[in-house]
């Protein structure tokens, strides 16, 4: 079974700390995507990478940042963390890219920020 | 960016009724899926959709791809409370090489 693993379930921050998401999958998938979720707004894509040391910019990639070192582990980064980031974070992967590939999802954190 | 509108946002019915949830998109997707969300975990895929007119059933749930490929929608017979969820549609962006998602159908079967 694909496995996605975020690197914690809850996180509390005060405004303007640098925050620190990662997120590894096991299935040596080529793509990875970290998304939003907001109750009415579904999911918003931050930024996705198909391949090592390679990003794209999302929907609303504004305030924050990725890193992508290894093709197993996909970070995101928010540099001054704002209470408007307060929000459910939801890292997926893929295994190619194709039109009907799946996307496999972590469990999401969800940050708080004071 | 290519929008996805889902409808009902919300729906609570009891054990036993259909029910029939819509997304709806101006634009023509090349793929669309659905995924089901379950509390404090990430989204499920159920379905796949890639041709026009398309229709994939999976045991009570029936999903079909309209024929321009800018609409689809999922029908639940006989819903159980197991089906309680939040039903998600996603259509592929060929632009961009990425998912779009619709805001969501949160589902809650009464038993």
């Amino acid at each position: 079974d694909v496995k996605v693993t975020q690197s914690s379930r809850y996180l509390v921050k005060r405004t303007g700390e640098k925050v620190f998401l990662e997120c590894v999958q096991d299935m040596d998938h080529e793509n990875m995507f970290w998304y939003r979720q907001d109750p009415g707004l579904g999911l918003r894509l931050i930024y996705f990478s198909y391949d090592v040391k390679m990003k794209e910019k999302g929907d609303i990639p504004e305030g924050y940042s990725v890193s992508r070192e290894k093709k197993e582990r996909f970070s995101l980064i928010l540099e001054s963390a704002s209470t408007n980031q307060t929000s459910m974070y939801l890292c997926a992967s893929s295994p190619g890219q194709g039109t009907a590939d799946t996307q496999y999802f972590g469990p999401g954190t969800r940050l708080t920020v004071l | 960016t290519q929008l996805l509108e889902q409808s009902p946002q919300f729906l609570s019915i009891q054990e036993g009724e259909n029910l029939t949830v819509y997304c709806n998109s101006s634009s023509v997707f090349s793929s669309l899926q659905w995924y089901r969300q379950e509390p404090g975990e990430g989204p499920v895929l159920l379905v796949t959709v890639v041709t026009g007119g398309e229709v994939k059933k999976l045991k009570r749930l029936t999903f079909q791809f309209g024929d321009a490929r800018k609409d689809s929608s999922l029908h639940i017979t006989a819903a159980q409370p197991g089906d309680t969820g939040l039903y998600l549609c996603a259509g592929w962006d060929t632009g961009r090489r990425a998912l779009t998602f619709g805001s969501g159908t949160r589902l809650q079967v009464q038993p």
